[in-house]
């Protein structure tokens, strides 16, 4: 079954606007956590931010943050003012506690356009 | 400097041929990992290394074997590569106590191709 998903094939914002990547996830260990990973045109994947399953408040970093819905299984980004610089491939993944390997969805490409 | 840095960054080889892809770390991390990414997919796991003695297999194995020469060094081979295996390959690391909140830290990739 698949862990994560993300239903957002392409997303396309205006620059300077906000955007929403959805992530929905499945597990049944109470311990997880849930990260967001940027991968650039160039390649490279970059650590975004991180939401742990017993976090109380939504993780935020910068222009990201992190909308936590437990009860839903979901943890969407939110990008605050679009850069052009943003537009990249977005990939959601989960770490459950006692399992050691990662598990990405299959991403979302999202385009800002100026 | 890149604290993960994987070499070669592009290869190109023929079916059948052995090939070794290499990451190094400067992070001081324990623990590091070795991932393809296909077109359209996510990131799958192919091994994975908690300490110089410790080697675990990962979601897709099969193909492929691994080496932690240091702490601050893990090979990914593939002794008999096949087309299939053309994609883009990560090391990543990650620090102790892991567990859940376990961030990785990627390195640049190497793109692969078999012919």
């Amino acid at each position: 079954a698949q862990k994560i998903t993300q239903t957002q094939p392409g997303m396309f914002v205006q620059e300077k606007e906000a955007v929403t990547l959805d992530c929905t996830y499945d597990t049944s260990d109470p311990s997880y956590g849930l990260f967001w990973y940027k991968q650039p045109s160039s390649g490279e994947m970059i650590f975004l931010i991180y939401q742990g399953s017993y976090d109380q408040q939504n993780a935020t970093e910068g222009r990201y943050s992190l909308n936590f819905q437990k009860a839903r299984k979901s943890a969407n980004l939110v990008i605050s003012a679009s850069q052009l610089g943003d537009s990249a491939m977005y990939f959601c993944a989960m770490r459950e506690g006692l399992v050691n390997d990662m598990r990405f969805g299959a991403g979302t490409r999202l385009t800002v356009k100026p | 400097d890149a604290d993960v840095t994987q070499t070669p960054r592009n290869r190109i080889t023929k079916t059948g041929k052995r090939i070794m892809l290499e990451c190094s770390q400067t992070k001081g991390h324990d623990r590091m990992y070795w991932y393809r990414q296909d077109p359209g997919l996510g990131l799958r796991l192919i091994y994975y290394s908690f300490d110089v003695k410790d080697i675990n297999k990962g979601e897709i194995s099969d193909g492929y074997s691994v080496s932690r020469q240091a702490q601050a060094k893990f090979s990914l081979s593939l002794e008999s590569a096949i087309p299939n295996q053309t994609a883009l390959y990560f090391c990543a690391t990650s620090d102790f106590p892991g567990g859940a909140t376990d961030t990785q830290y990627f390195g640049p990739g190497t793109r692969l191709t078999v012919l």
